[in-house]
């Protein structure tokens, strides 16, 4: 898979957007980009997956530019329950192994 | 979205002694399932991908004769963790692809604490 880079971490308030960027230089042509959540002691949660442009669903949007090297999921108007590490993944995910990155860990306060 | 448990939650253990942590996927059959570990404050490190009717595949460094994983149906992978030392104490999950899916859906994981 190829190797994404993410912030380590990142601070907001309730009621905000927050947006993660994710780098993928590596990316091949037939990789997806997914994006997981984890809560404490939890298994990881998917939240979202595209290929190109903008994937939108009930929880967040995905943007993903023409060059497709980088992504960037936003979560609108976050709560403290949107506390969680964000893991973001690419390749033929699905039904091979994942390798995940370090992720980033969002903070939500009051 | 498919549902994929896991038995059980939390273990503790004295060290030397064997645990077994069942993966099951509930709603789907799965030929292919995949064992993680996450030591705390860090990532998913996959350990092994667990295949029904064979045998599995270890990543590098994890020791085969010390995991024993087996995937003896469709639905079921267990993964053993035979004589538990402190070091194994880690937070395990397993995950599985459905079929007509491009994700996985993750176990809620187990906490293994070896005294």
């Amino acid at each position: 898979l190829a190797k994404t880079t993410q912030p380590i971490s990142m601070d907001s308030y309730e009621g905000q957007e927050v947006n993660i960027t994710c780098s993928h230089n590596n990316i091949a042509t037939n990789d997806y980009i997914t994006w997981y959540q984890q809560f404490p002691s939890q298994g990881p949660r998917f939240i979202i997956q595209g290929y190109k442009t903008k994937v939108t669903n009930e929880v967040a949007s995905l943007f993903i530019p023409a060059d497709r090297k980088s992504s960037t999921l936003s979560l609108p108007r976050v709560s403290l329950s949107d506390t969680a590490v964000y893991y973001c993944l690419v390749g033929e995910t699905g039904r091979r192994a994942l390798t995940f990155g370090s992720g980033t860990r969002l903070q939500v306060q009051p | 979205g498919a549902v994929v448990s896991q038995h059980p939650s939390r273990v503790i253990c004295k060290s030397g002694t064997s645990v077994k942590i069942e993966c099951r996927s509930l709603d789907f059959q799965a030929t292919t399932m995949f064992w993680y570990r996450q030591f705390p404050k860090k990532s998913l490190m996959l350990m092994a991908t667990s295949n029904e009717g064979s045998k599995a595949t270890y990543e590098q460094g994890v020791e085969k004769d010390k995991f024993l994983i087996n995937h003896a149906s469709l639905t079921l992978s267990t993964l053993t963790v035979t004589s538990a030392h402190p070091e194994d104490s880690s937070f395990y999950i397993c995950s599985a692809p459905p079929q007509g899916y491009n994700e996985q859906f993750f176990g809620p994981g187990t906490r293994l604490t070896v005294l």
